[in-house]
């Protein structure tokens, strides 16, 4: 069993619809990363979590400790969202990130 | 612009060369990770600075791989006797507590 779990892999959703990525981890961390990867693109961080919610333009994020699960929101979902989301853990004992699996999200106009 | 500068974006190179990237952060950064990715996976981590001190490596980095951060700025990674299953996209990341900055990758072709 992976230390960080996403779902769902895969997510294809027209344009407008309210998107929900989720996170759950098995390991003692600091802090959840919420990442975002375009086909060939870098990495760009969106959010690090240690508590509570953050949120950014149209996206949101959330994380239950005591439950180890986070989910990524994203509202009125446009085209250009279409990418990869990564959620990480940052481990407790060192600052090392455990990566999910990532979840390939596409939304079709 | 990221804030991680990497260079070069992209190397083509025949299998048993060597090969050496660089990343530069732009400002200062105590914490300094490489990792390597591969076509539809996740990052897989293969080291980690702390300022110039190389505090854990990957089982992944075998001797061939070798990473320095001489003056805890910059830092280099060579692969020496490349092989085609070092082809991926190297990317170096850097973390000042408040979260991760990536560079754009140096993507490795070994052929």
């Amino acid at each position: 069993k992976n230390e960080v779990e996403q779902s769902p892999q895969n997510l294809t959703a027209q344009e407008g619809e309210f998107i929900t990525i989720n996170c759950s981890y098995s390991v003692g961390i600091s802090a959840l990363h919420w990442l975002q990867q375009h086909p060939g693109g870098g990495i760009v961080s969106l959010f690090m979590l240690s508590s509570g919610k953050k949120k950014h333009g149209r996206l949101i994020a959330t994380i239950n400790i005591q439950e180890k699960h986070s989910s990524l929101h994203i509202t009125a979902s446009h085209p250009r969202d279409s990418a990869v989301y990564i959620c990480a853990a940052r481990m407790d004992s060192n600052y090392q990130l455990i990566w999910g699996a990532g979840t390939k999200l596409i939304i079709k106009p | 612009d990221t804030g991680v500068s990497q260079d070069p974006r992209h190397k083509i190179t025949k299998r048993g060369q060597n090969v050496t990237f660089r990343c530069d952060p732009i400002s200062e950064h105590n914490r300094l990770y490489w990792y390597r990715q591969t076509l539809g996976q996740g990052p897989e981590f293969l080291t980690y600075f702390q300022n110039e001190a190389q505090l854990e490596k990957s089982r992944l980095l075998s001797d061939r791989f070798s990473a320095e951060r001489p003056k805890g700025s910059f830092s280099t990674l060579e692969i020496q006797r490349t092989e085609q299953g070092d082809s991926a996209m190297y990317l170096c990341a850097v973390d000042r507590n408040y979260g991760y900055t990536f560079g754009s990758g140096t993507r490795l072709t070994v052929v």
